[in-house]
């Protein structure tokens, strides 16, 4: 069945480190996947997206890698700010139905 | 930027009452969305909505959810006899093909 997971429910950092969280996804017919960032109180902010003919898209300071072969997405988060701090979400979809299926969730902490 | 709007922004009902919670979609966006999220959890899909009317649907929008689209600006979600397990935070999104905008929510209390 159709299934997007993360392998890390909560990740600590240093103000100023890099962040990697990662996401894996069974539905091997998704084709579109994206990042999203939920603040306490808030809706899902749209982060970045990819197209499954691409492996890797950056934006600022966020760069997404796919990798198809083991159905595996992550976010890699460059300079982690306390701004930063959230929880982050996967989600992909497909051509045959635009609804987005979200992962569970990884909470970034930034520490100062 | 455009935004999703949603009202109320938090409400507390009493079990079995109806309850409608409210959404004003960006202007040429054609699809539109609720999703629902219970406290720690994920983000579920409910229903999707085009063309005026129901393009797709969870299992855990069942016969008690019912969504509109009154005068081409404001989506509904009505839930008719709530339940407390309807407690949640839900969420309206609206897209012109994949670029989805999500509202702020609506904190739903059932008591």
């Amino acid at each position: 069945g159709e299934s997007v997971g993360l392998h890390l429910p909560t990740l600590s950092v240093q103000e100023g480190d890099n962040s990697i969280i990662n996401c894996a996804y069974s539905n091997s017919a998704s084709d579109y996947f994206i990042w999203y960032k939920q603040e306490s109180g808030k809706g899902p902010q749209f982060i970045i997206d990819i197209r499954s003919n691409m492996d890797k898209r950056q934006g600022q300071r966020v760069t997404v890698l796919l990798n198809k072969t083991v159905k595996h997405l992550s976010l890699q988060i460059a300079a982690t700010q306390p701004g930063d701090s959230a929880v982050y979400f996967c989600a992909e979809t497909n051509d045959s139905s635009y609804k987005l299926i979200f992962g569970s969730g990884t909470r970034l902490l930034v520490r100062p | 930027e455009p935004e999703v709007t949603q009202t109320p922004s938090h409400q507390v009902t009493q079990m079995g009452q109806e309850v409608i919670l409210r959404c004003v979609p960006i202007s040429n966006h054609l699809y539109f969305y609720w999703y629902r999220q219970i406290l720690g959890q994920k983000v579920e899909f409910l229903v999707s909505f085009y063309n005026n009317e129901i393009s797709e649907k969870s299992e855990i929008f069942d016969d008690q959810f019912s969504v509109e689209r009154p005068d081409g600006s404001n989506f509904t979600l009505k839930i008719r006899s709530t339940k407390l397990e309807d407690s949640a935070m839900y969420f309206c999104a609206s897209t012109r093909a994949r670029g989805y905008t999500f509202g702020s929510g609506t904190r739903l209390t059932v008591v």
